[in-house]
This record gives C-alpha cells, structure tokens and sequence, in this order.
C-alpha cells in the first residue's frame, strides 16, 4: 500500500465516450502526476500538478484534460479517445514538484485503460 | 535531451541465480539523479534506490546493489541468489537538476523461475 489510490482499475470505453480517472493520495503531498505506460514503451509524463497549480503539460493532447481541486485528489478526463490511447495510466504524488530533489515518487496501481 | 537505455527487454533466472539489469543514461547536466523502480504485478511503481551524479560509490541493500559508472554513464542493478518474489519489470529513470521531468527507460521485464 503506497497511499495513492486510483480508480477504476479497469476502464473499458468507446471512442464517443466521456470518462474520468480519479487519484487520491493521503500522503500529504504537495505534488501529484499523470504518467502513461504504453507497451514496451517508456513512462510518459503527462501533467505535473503542485499545490493545485498545473505546473508541467507535456504536450498532451486536448482529449486529456486534468482536474486536480485540491492536494490530495488528481483526476484525467477523457473525451473522444482514439485506440492509441489505450495503456496503463499511472498517478503519483511527492512531496513537491521538484522531482529531481525529491527522493522518490509514490505511484497507485494504475488504471488499464482500453478504447475500442 | 535526456535518454534513459535499458537494452534488456527480458531477462529470465532460475531462483538463486545473481541477474544483473543494465542501465545506460545520457545527459548534459552535470548534476543529474538516478533511480531504480520495480514494478510488481500489481501495477504500482515502488522506489528501490536514488543517486546523484557526485556520488560513484556503490550500494548494497541486502541482496541488491548498485553500481554506478559515470565513465560509461551506467548505473546497473544486481540482484544477488534472486527469488521468485523478485519477478517484475524493474525500470531505470533518470533526472536533471534543472527539468522537472523525470525520464523512464523502457523497463526490463525480469522472471524467476522456481
């Protein structure tokens, strides 16, 4: 148990659709993170949240949109996916936003996410 | 740019095996950080180790070690008389002082056989 949860584990959803991925730590973090893992790929970061302020947005497209209204709650809402987008989608929390002074992240369990 | 190289894709032992994962980094930073993670089954990524570029020496902790290379930009893990409980993909990140980025490698997926 890291103390980031994440929900659903499993998303299944159709291009059309509209759905939300939700992250909660209770770590008392000041920084939470988006990360994508695609197969056999490297870990993606997506967005960068710190004291509830967007600090990072690494060209991600505009069918991610994140919400973070508070330090311990991250969200990832999805609208009109493409099957490309299906992967892992990994949320994480540290202390602050600096990440090479931090001594590690805290990862959840990810949500698999498929589009059909 | 930063790149982070983990040229295994697969590793497979058999328990008590010693198994060593390579990792290769490039940077222009002079001060930068390394980082292992291992993620089991279960999905999460769980921290193993942190180290900075001014500091070469090696660590052990338990059966793992690691031994860091700025002369060949390498920091490769070693996991000594491995046990079927260290099966997962083990991923090598890299970070420099400046970037608010920490960049993966592709990971190594390691299996343990009984």
């Amino acid at each position: 148990e890291t103390g980031v949860t994440q929900t659903p584990r499993h998303l299944v959803m159709g291009m059309t659709n509209k759905k939300s991925l939700k992250c909660e730590q209770h770590l008392g973090h000041n920084a939470m993170y988006w990360y994508k893992q695609s197969a056999k790929k490297p870990l993606e970061l997506m967005f960068v949240y710190s004291l509830e302020e967007r600090v990072e947005n690494n060209s991600v497209p505009s069918r991610f949109s994140p919400e973070c209204p508070n330090s311990s709650h991250l969200f990832l809402h999805l609208h009109t996916l493409q099957p490309e987008d299906s992967a892992l989608y990994l949320c994480a929390s540290s202390q602050d936003s600096q990440i090479a002074t931090n001594e590690k992240l805290f990862f959840g369990s990810g949500t698999q996410l498929s589009v059909l | 740019a930063q790149k982070v190289t983990q040229a295994q894709t697969e590793i497979s032992v058999v328990e008590k095996e010693d198994v060593t994962l390579d990792c290769v980094y490039e940077t222009r930073d002079t001060t930068y950080y390394l980082f292992w993670y291992k993620q089991p089954p279960s999905g999460e990524l769980v921290f193993l180790i942190r180290r900075n570029s001014f500091d070469e020496q090696n660590e052990i902790s338990g059966r793992y070690s690691w031994n860091f290379q700025k002369s060949t930009s390498s920091f490769n893990f070693t996991i000594t008389a491995s046990q079927v409980v260290d099966s997962a993909v083990y991923f090598c990140a890299l970070s420099e002082a400046q970037n608010n980025d920490m960049r993966f490698g592709a990971g190594t997926r390691l299996t343990v056989k009984p």
